[in-house]
């Protein structure tokens, strides 16, 4: 799996968008981007994910860069129910059984 | 709606008592898995299986064993239990071709003491 790089942390106030970078400049081209996010004391959730093109769903979009090497994720209206860490994973299509989280973005969504 | 249910948020158990964790998805997903979460230490692959009665070790499956009678439930087994299983322990499901996407159960916070 690619290395990705996300800051330690970042706050947004409430009903702002959140935009969460994430940077893979190791990415290879049959290399996804997916993104989840742990809220405290419950399990990881997945958000969305995407190869090359945009991509939006209902909780939030993804924007990737024209050469892949980074993302940025979007909550467009963040509530603060949306406070969690964001985990950035780059990895192949069906590559291994286990997800693995690295230390991910820690948001804290204000009033 | 997707949905993964563990059968308790919480437990304590003694040291040397057989401990259950169930799992149970009512996605007709193909795929589950156990995971422990420790912090430091990120998520870390128990036992994995991609079918009923089907199995593979993760990367940490000593001290543990799992059993998928059904392709809904999937349990994890602590067969003697010890101090250094105390953990949170997450239980996730997939279908067969998309492992990148999994869903995840709300967890369960283990102390053994």
């Amino acid at each position: 799996d690619a290395k990705t790089t996300q800051p330690t942390s970042m706050d947004c106030a409430e009903g702002r968008a959140a935009n969460l970078p994430c940077n893979h400049s190791t990415i290879s081209g049959n290399e996804y981007v997916y993104w989840y996010r742990q809220i405290h004391s419950q399990g990881p959730q997945y958000i969305i994910h995407g190869l090359k093109n945009n991509e939006t769903n209902e909780m939030a979009s993804l924007i990737i860069t024209e050469d892949r090497k980074s993302s940025t994720l979007i909550l467009p209206h963040a509530t603060l129910r949306d406070t969690a860490v964001y985990y950035c994973i780059v990895r192949a299509y069906n590559a291994g059984n286990m997800l693995t989280f690295g230390g991910g973005t820690r948001l804290m969504v204000k009033p | 709606d997707v949905k993964v249910t563990q059968s308790s948020r919480y437990l304590v158990k003694r040291t040397g008592e057989k401990v259950f964790l169930e799992c149970v998805q009512d996605m007709d997903h193909e795929n589950m898995f156990w995971y422990r979460q420790d912090p430091g230490l990120g998520l870390r692959l128990i036992y994995f299986s991609y079918d009923v009665k089907m199995k593979e070790k993760g990367d940490i499956p000593e001290g543990y064993s799992v059993s998928r009678e059904k392709k809904e439930r999937f349990s994890l087994i602590l067969e003697s239990a010890s101090t250094n299983q105390t953990s949170m322990y997450l239980c996730a499901s997939s279908l067969a071709e998309t492992k990148e996407t999994q869903y995840f159960g709300p967890g369960t916070r283990l102390l053994v003491l």
